[in-house]
């Protein structure tokens, strides 16, 4: 079976500080990983995914992560936090490809304090 | 603009009222979902639907119905909803693994 655990529901940084979200999965078999942001009032919209190709992937924003296999782990950061950055973010992972579907963690609130 | 529409933006019901939420998709995709976002819990997935066949149903309860006409459009009618029925309900759509999403309906049942 497969799980994402999201460790933080809730994340507070300066504006211009890193930003560190953390993603752990739970997979028998190499997964797919995506990061979705939710803005006030509105849907899910795709930040970046691994799968499988390079390990360090870049997504919209600034924003990347990293796949560690040997963590299992995939955090999302950013350089320098920024006012517009301040959404929720959830991690989701899906590994049997035959019969899964995506599945998402609980979510962590980042808010940016000026 | 995400190429998935979901209306109304905004609906509140009573108990006994009978209402449908719509979701359009112009992507061209041949999957599409209905999920469930309440506060404090994770994304719950409903349905879902390919090529207009339902393929999943996640023991969503009865008063929750959905239709998929063709795969452009999906819609979920609701009939005598509960309280903690008031939720938002997403849309969204795929091709592969990617879920591309409306931006919801926010449902309110009083």
């Amino acid at each position: 079976a497969q799980s994402v655990t999201q460790l933080g529901s809730h994340v507070s940084v300066s504006e211009g500080a890193l930003v560190l979200l953390r993603c752990n999965y739970s997979s028998s078999v190499p997964p797919y990983l995506f990061w979705y942001v939710q803005y006030p009032n509105q849907g899910l919209q795709l930040l970046l995914k691994y799968t499988s190709a390079a390990t360090l992937v870049k997504g919209i924003n600034g924003f990347e992560a990293e796949f560690k296999k040997s963590e299992t782990s995939f955090h999302l950061t950013k350089p320098s936090a920024h006012m517009s950055d301040a959404a929720e973010y959830f991690c989701a992972v899906i590994s049997n490809f035959g019969n899964e579907k995506l599945t998402f963690g609980t979510g962590t609130r980042l808010t940016i304090i000026p | 603009e995400t190429g998935v529409t979901q209306t109304p933006r905004h609906l509140v019901m009573g108990m006994t009222n009978k209402k449908s939420l719509k979701c359009e998709q112009h992507l061209g995709h041949n999957a599409m979902y209905w999920y469930k976002q309440s506060a404090k819990k994770p994304l719950e997935l409903m349905f879902v639907y390919n090529f207009k066949e339902q393929t999943e149903n996640n023991s969503v309860p009865s008063r929750f119905s959905p239709e998929c006409p063709n795969s452009s459009h999906l819609f979920l009618h609701l009939h005598t909803l509960q309280p903690e029925d008031s939720a938002l309900y997403l849309c969204a759509s795929s091709q592969g693994w990617e879920l591309f999403f409306g931006e919801g309906s926010r449902l309110t049942v009083l």
